[in-house]
């Protein structure tokens, strides 16, 4: 059974600064995996899509990277902003036709 | 329509009422999610639709939940008997047959009291 989780938990840091947020999930037979944001109170925004077959993909300030061997994605947040504050999801496909299996998330406070 | 739409937004029901909830696609998305988020938690998934047949209902916690889709357009959660535990919010998401991603709606926040 796919489990995914991510560390830490909780995270906030001053703004300006470079930060990881990881992933890592243990049947590494996936079809894709979903970075999402979600703010209070708010449905979840995808943010990056990794295939199975691509290692990163980028938008902004945003870099996921994919090592499906390991079982490990870790999202790069550049420069943060405290506009970044929010929730962020990480969820892996199997495949294409099945659900996604979301991480508990990572809650990130960004320090003016 | 541009985004996955859902209503009502926000539900306060009382405990034994039953409730439905809806969600609109995106036009041509064939295939349609539930997830339950309950507060401070992950979100669970509750049932799988591909068009209007439901490949995987294995999410839906009891039989008090049922879900129907007509066509490839709008679906339906159905909670009968409520109770205070089905406090949530519950997010609706479609994707095409062909398509990688997928795209959430905001949500029904449904309050049981």
């Amino acid at each position: 059974k796919q489990e995914v989780t991510q560390i830490p938990a909780a995270l906030s840091v001053p703004e300006g600064e470079n930060l990881v947020l990881n992933c890592s999930f243990t049947d590494s037979a996936i079809y894709n995996l979903q970075w999402f944001r979600q703010d209070p109170g708010k449905g979840l925004t995808s943010l990056l899509l990794i295939q199975s077959s691509q290692r990163e993909q980028t938008s902004g300030r945003l870099n996921a990277s994919l090592d499906k061997s390991s079982g490990r994605s870790t999202l790069y947040i550049a420069a943060s902003q405290p506009g970044d504050s929010a929730t962020y999801l990480c969820a892996v496909h199997m495949n294409r036709d099945d659900k996604i299996i979301f991480g508990k998330g990572t809650r990130l406070h960004i320090l003016p | 329509g541009a985004g996955v739409s859902q209503s009502p937004s926000n539900k306060v029901t009382e405990k034994g009422k039953d409730v439905e909830l809806r969600c609109d696609p995106i036009s041509g998305h064939t295939a349609l999610y539930w997830y339950r988020q309950r507060l401070g938690q992950g979100l669970e998934f509750l049932i799988y639709f591909q068009g209007n047949s439901a490949p995987d209902k294995s999410g839906l916690p009891s039989d008090r939940f049922s879900a129907e889709r007509t066509g490839e357009s709008v679906s339906t959660l159905t909670i009968q008997r409520t109770q205070q535990e089905d406090s949530a919010v519950y997010l609706c998401a479609s994707r095409t047959i062909q398509g990688v991603g997928y795209t959430f709606g905001s949500g029904t926040r449904l309050t049981v009291v």
